[in-house]
């Protein structure tokens, strides 16, 4: 089956530089992408999300950015800051009722 | 704080007991969800309700027992089960089940003796 997938199990960065997340994922036809922050403890909390017509969306310190010819997606921090620890899932989905695919998940640590 | 809240936080019980997770919500989602997290892993989708009704069973023992007696609430009901049921069972709902942001609950952390 369809599977999302991330790079890098872990990731450490320093406070105040910014921080880049990967995933990549397999289905051509996923047209719904998510990110999730999960602190220890707590459940997924949604950071962002994109649909397949857009290749890039900001927040507040964070943008995602979808490349739909390697089916990629990125997730970057500005500014990263020692609260943004944890465990950062993506998922996709394409048209199944509400199922998301996730990937494994990147420990992200900041180091002060 | 999450807008989903899930009781109890903490449950542990034996394998011949029953009980139930409960899960409410009131931002007027119609979407439900509930998820089976292991340590170290993503979510795994169990079940889907829209609209009250059930969705999607991704295959689930039948010692899993979902209920949706509204639309604000979402209970797993719990039997005899088993030492590798212990996980962190979230619960999410959003507004409509296509490509609309899930919002988690921050689970119920099961421990079966």
């Amino acid at each position: 089956g369809e599977s999302v997938g991330l790079h890098l199990p872990t990731l450490s960065v320093q406070e105040g530089d910014n921080s880049i997340i990967n995933c990549a994922y397999s289905n051509s036809a996923s047209d719904y992408f998510i990110w999730y922050k999960q602190e220890s403890g707590k459940g997924p909390q949604f950071i962002i999300d994109i649909r397949s017509n857009m290749d890039k969306r900001q927040g507040q310190r964070v943008t995602v950015l979808l490349n739909k010819t390697v089916k990629h997606l990125s997730l970057q921090i500005a500014a990263t800051q020692p609260g943004d620890s944890a465990v950062y899932f993506c998922a996709d989905s394409y048209n199944q009722g509400g199922k998301l695919i996730f990937g494994q998940g990147t420990e992200l640590s900041v180091k002060p | 704080d999450t807008e989903v809240t899930q009781t109890p936080k903490h449950l542990v019980m034996g394998m011949t007991n029953k009980k139930s997770l409960k899960c409410e919500q009131h931002m007027g989602h119609r979407a439900m969800y509930w998820y089976k997290q292991k340590a170290k892993k993503p979510p795994e989708l169990m079940f889907v309700y829209s609209y009250e009704k059930l969705s999607i069973n991704e295959s689930v023992p039948s010692r899993f027992s979902p209920e949706c007696p509204n639309s604000s609430l979402l209970n797993l009901h719990l039997h005899a089960l088993q030492p590798e049921d212990s996980a962190l069972y979230l619960c999410a709902s959003s507004h409509g089940q296509v490509n609309q942001p899930q919002h988690f609950g921050d689970g119920t952390r099961l421990s079966i003796l």
